[in-house]
């Protein structure tokens, strides 16, 4: 079985400031781990994936996240938030578990606030 | 087309209604899902598809929900006999591959009263 927890259902930041959202998972498996963001009656667009090449992921809009199996833990990052990053951010886990690696988990979703 | 397209946007049903929502995926992606979107929430799975077999159903609460990929592409998820508790956005994703991240559509947010 597999699990995501994203620490902090709300996260609010100065505009410039380094903005940080916090993901652990479970999984019994090596993991694929992917960051989506979601806008106001929007559907989920994809940030960043990691499926086991480089360790420290870029994606887009400047976000970048950094698998550590140590900690288990994905955390997102971006060094200055802009207003436009004010969205709802969900952490997902994939993991090969009798071939069901299609099948995505998601935390509860952390929502971003970026003040001006 | 360009993205995964879903309709209706909205839905406002009736308890104890039928409703039908549509998915017309990507042109050429193979995989196909459904999540189910509770307030509040991660999405949550509902089903998956290859072409037109629908490999996982696991995620559907009970038999009143049914998914269909006749031809391989276009997808309808119907909901029989809607409650209260049905009340969600579904979402449906579609995939070349089926474990490299998926594309969503902006999903229909079903409301039941």
């Amino acid at each position: 079985a597999q699990s995501v927890t994203q620490l902090g259902s709300h996260v609010s930041v100065s505009e410039g400031a380094l903005v940080l959202l916090r993901c652990n998972y479970s999984s019994s498996v090596p993991p694929y781990l992917f960051w989506y963001v979601q806008y106001p009656n929007q559907g989920l667009q994809l940030l960043l994936k990691y499926t086991s090449a480089a360790t420290l992921v870029k994606g887009i809009n400047g976000f970048e996240a950094e698998f550590k199996k140590s900690e288990t833990s994905f955390h997102l990052t971006k060094p200055s938030a802009h207003m436009s990053d004010a969205a709802e951010y969900f952490c997902a886990v994939s993991a090969d578990s009798g071939g069901s690696n299609y099948k995505l988990t998601f935390g509860k979703g952390t929502l971003l606030t970026v003040n001006p | 087309g360009a993205g995964v397209s879903q309709s209706p946007r909205y839905k406002v049903a009736k308890r104890g209604q039928d409703v039908a929502l549509r998915c017309d995926p990507i042109s050429g992606h193979v995989s196909l899902f459904w999540y189910q979107q509770a307030l509040g929430q991660g999405p949550e799975f509902l089903t998956y598809f290859q072409n037109e077999a629908q490999l996982d159903k696991s995620g559907l609460p009970s038999d009143r929900f049914f998914a269909e990929r006749p031809e391989g592409s276009v997808s309808t998820l119907k909901i029989q006999r809607t409650q209260q508790e049905d009340s969600a956005v579904y979402l449906c994703a579609s995939s070349q591959t089926g474990s490299d991240g998926y594309t969503f559509g902006s999903g229909t947010r079903l409301t039941v009263v």
